[in-house]
């Protein structure tokens, strides 16, 4: 299995900080690579695929980038309702796929 | 609107089965991949099998096989996933999600709410 790796697993942060979020492949994966947002007691939301593509009606300030092993998630500028955990999931081995162990935005 | 519909919490005694449904909406049934995952208390995401419900294609985690059964109706557009041999470790939120795909690559698109399945004797 492709093991998926986030860091940093957590991070404190206030409203208005840019946050960078970093997600590592045990081995090159191209841009199959895909991010989720998931609130307290909410099911996850997929926030980009494809690395880079922003689902419909995902605010701007969510990009992702990378390629090959490592991919990224910026959060350009951190609102109260992005405090939540997030997942990357590689999906090079459809249908099994694997997540990153998460990395929890909390307020600082 | 797209709509993944699961069922209610169940608290099951170790040893036992539990099935839990999944109805959509809103969406097309057939044509795409409809996943079961699951996330233990405080951890990480967990992909346990899918099903094309157009061809009744199965995949299951090597972790779960032989323990889960993932089936769909697509008369009632609901999809299922029996879990069997329950133990504590089973204890999680299951959650139901709905396949997309763009160029060859997929993502877990649309999300049931989830279903807490607690195991406890």
């Amino acid at each position: 299995d492709i093991q998926m790796t986030q860091s940093p697993s957590s991070l404190s942060a206030s409203v208005g900080d840019r946050v960078t979020i970093t997600c590592r492949a045990s081995q090159t994966i191209s841009n199959y690579l895909n991010w989720y947002q998931q609130s307290p007691g909410k099911a996850p939301k997929l926030l980009i695929y494809a690395a880079s593509r922003v689902e419909s009606g995902v605010p701007s300030r969510f990009s992702g980038s990378g390629s090959g092993t490592e991919f990224s998630l910026t959060i350009s500028s951190l609102q109260p309702e992005d405090f939540a955990t997030y997942y990357c999931q590689q999906s090079y081995t459809p249908p099994r796929v694997t997540f990153g162990g998460g990395t929890k935005i909390e307020i600082k | 609107q797209v709509q993944l519909v699961q069922s209610g919490a169940e608290v099951k005694k170790p040893g036992s089965s539990v099935k839990v449904s999944c109805k959509a909406s809103g969406i097309t049934f057939n044509m795409y991949g409809f996943n079961w995952l699951r996330q233990a208390p405080e951890q990480g995401l967990e992909w346990m099998g899918r099903i094309i419900p157009s061809v009744g294609l199965e995949k299951y985690a090597q972790k779960f096989q032989g323990r889960v059964k993932i089936t769909a109706d697509t008369s009632t557009t609901t999809t299922y996933m029996e879990l069997s041999s329950l133990t504590s470790d089973d204890t999680a939120i299951y959650y139901c999600a709905r396949t997309s795909c763009i160029e060859g690559i997929c993502y877990f698109h649309y999300w049931g709410q989830g279903t807490l399945v607690t195991v406890s004797s």
